[in-house]
């Protein structure tokens, strides 16, 4: 099945610094890349949708300045929490559709980032 | 607005029972359902999908059904193991197509 790569696993920030999040599909070709975030005993948030070649479409709520998201090519989307802060402090979750008309979701293993 | 819920938080069984898990949706109409397993710390794996005109769908011992007039998928997983403990997910397509949006999940937990 396909596989997407996510890194880093964890990661621990001082306040008011940016933390980047790499999201690669490692055996197939994602269009679309989905990013999620994931507060504990929670559901998945559904934060924005990443094309590749354009901008991302970010859910309601969700400030575009801060959660920068770049899909530069086919297999690689980026998350960056800008000028982080303890209240982003959260699990994030990137995902893929396993292939064109593929319905199917393939997930990232996650990160967790936690801003002291 | 549109909604899909798992109204049960926690579900605890003994080993060897059915489990069933619930998952509704209001204000919309999917064109389909899918249910995936998260284990702690993870991301989610996807377990099953079913279409909006299919009534059921089996794979080895996990079942899951769409029922369209009651907005209801029903998953199931026969001969359950302490191994399937895990949360539950129910997910479906949402703002149209491309969108997939999540249940709040139910932890499952099989005891031996």
């Amino acid at each position: 099945g396909a596989v997407v790569s996510q890194h880093p696993s964890w990661v621990i920030c001082k306040s008011g610094t940016s933390v980047k999040i790499e999201c690669r599909s490692l055996d197939f070709q994602a269009t679309t890349m989905f990013w999620y975030r994931q507060f504990p005993k929670q559901s998945l948030m559904l934060m924005a949708t990443s094309n590749e070649g354009s901008k991302a479409t970010y859910e309601q709520g969700v400030e575009k300045d801060k959660f920068l998201i770049n899909h530069a090519s086919l297999t690689l989307s980026t998350l960056t929490v800008t000028s982080a802060h303890p209240e982003d402090s959260s699990f994030y979750i990137c995902s893929a559709r396993g292939g064109q008309g593929n319905e199917k979701l393939f997930f990232g293993s996650g990160t967790q980032l936690s801003v002291l | 607005s549109q909604k899909i819920e798992q109204n049960s938080e926690a579900l605890n069984i003994q080993e060897g029972k059915t489990a069933t898990l619930t998952c509704n949706y209001t204000n919309y109409s999917p064109a389909y359902l899918q249910w995936y397993r998260q284990d702690p710390g993870r991301g989610p794996v996807f377990l099953l999908l079913i279409r909006e005109n299919e009534k059921e769908k089996r794979k080895e011992r996990l079942k899951v059904t769409f029922d369209t007039t009651l907005k209801q998928s029903l998953f199931h997983i026969t001969a359950s193991q302490p191994a399937d403990s895990a949360t539950y997910l129910c997910a479906s397509n949402s703002g149209g197509y491309q969108k997939v949006t999540f249940g709040t999940g139910t932890k499952l937990q099989v005891i031996p």
